[in-house]
Formats: structure tokens, sequence, C-alpha cells
């Protein structure tokens, strides 16, 4: 079964700095999707990014990229210029070929004004 | 992507009593999941509904404790039967489409209190 890891219950980030939430997970498969979402505390889940396995360039959404090392079985989300909005429970999820999705732990993010 | 509305979004029930949770797409969608999520924690999956049949529940949810209706392709329903206070938690609804590479879309969740 495929695994999902979070390391990182809890960052923190200065108001218009860089951060990075790490995720690791592990699979069999070759194809594959992976995704970053956003949940504030309104609940509702928002998509942040997504990653499709067979592409090696790594995707970008404005303020947001991940870093997509395959090999090493890592996807992490780097937030550049860091704003108050972006205070939230942010889940590392994986879709498998057989459409599950497997979920991180999830880290809590900290905006510093 | 699809928006999926779901309700209540909150509700406190008393114990022994049951809660039917709604939600409603406004797209067809494949697949449609119930996910369970503690504050501040991961989502559990409940069960995968599924279009005319019963549907596949995991490890540790059993249908009579959980009964979910999926009766098409844009419209699912999660009881939360004879319930205890260990059955407050938030509960989410979600779906994907049939592209591989979509994501999946959720409902607002609804916040379930057990008194």
């Amino acid at each position: 079964a495929q695994t999902v890891t979070q390391s990182q219950p809890e960052m923190s980030v200065q108001e218009a700095e860089t951060v990075t939430l790490s995720c690791t997970y592990d699979t069999s498969e070759s194809d594959y999707y992976l995704f970053w979402y956003k949940q504030p505390p309104s609940r509702q889940m928002i998509l942040v990014i997504r990653q499709e396995a067979y592409k090696q360039q790594n995707a970008t959404e404005n303020r947001f990229s991940v870093n997509f090392q395959k090999a090493a079985k890592s996807f992490s989300l780097k937030i550049s210029d860091s704003q108050l909005g972006d205070a939230a429970m942010y889940f590392c999820a994986y879709r498998s070929s057989g459409n599950q999705f497997y979920f991180g732990t999830g880290t809590s993010l900290t905006v510093i004004p | 992507s699809a928006v999926i509305s779901q309700k209540p979004s909150r509700d406190i029930c008393q114990r022994g009593t049951s809660l039917t949770i709604q939600c409603q797409v406004d797209s067809q969608v494949t697949m449609m999941f119930w996910y369970r999520q503690q504050p501040g924690q991961s989502l559990t999956l409940i069960a995968t509904a599924n279009q005319g049949s019963e549907a596949t529940y995991e490890s540790g949810f059993v249908i009579d404790k959980f009964p979910i209706s999926r009766p098409n392709l844009t419209f699912s329903t999660l009881t939360v039967s004879n319930m205890s206070p260990e059955d407050s938690s938030i509960y989410l609804c979600s779906g994907i489409g049939a592209i591989p590479n979509t994501e999946a879309f959720f409902g607002q969740g609804t916040r379930l209190t057990v008194v």
C-alpha cells in the first residue's frame, strides 16, 4: 500500500519569506499523481498544486512550486513571498492508478507578521 | 473542477440519534469518497460510495454504523447512526472525475458534535 509521510507537524515563516514543506511517499507504481492541498480553518480543502509523475519538470503555480524527486520519492512544496493568508494546514496527497487517494498527516503552517 | 455542496455544515446531536450528511456535485463524477477528520489531523477514509451498489468500506468502518447511498453520479449521503461522543468529528465528502491527473475536490465539511 502507498504511504505518504510529512515529517514536519508544524512550520512557521516570516511574512514575505520562503518556506519549504517536506513530503515523501512510498509506492511501487510508476504512474501516479501528487498533490498539495491547503486546508484553512474554514475546513475547505483547496488544491494548491499538482504534479504528474511522468513529468520531469517541476510544477509551478504563482508563488507555489514543488521539488519533485521521483527516484527519492520526495515531493516538497516551496512557498515564496509568504502571505498571512497562506497560514493553514497543508496536506501532501498521492493518487494511485486505482484512483485511491492517500494523504499525509499534514503540516500546520504559521505565518508571522 | 467540480463544486461539491455539503450540508449541514455543522450539527450538535444527542447520543443514540442519527445524522445524515448530504453531498451534491455540480457535475458527474466517477468516484465519491467519505472521510472522517479529527481537528488538526489527517483524513481517514471511511468508504468509497459506488453508484447504484453498496459502498466499499475501509477496515474499522461498517455499513450498519455508516450507511451510504449514491443513487446517481452527482449525489451521495452518509448517515452516522446510533451516535456516541466518539463520533464527534469532521466529515468530508470528496469526488474525482474520470481524467487521471485531476485532483480530488471536496465538500466544505460537516463538523459533528455528539453530546
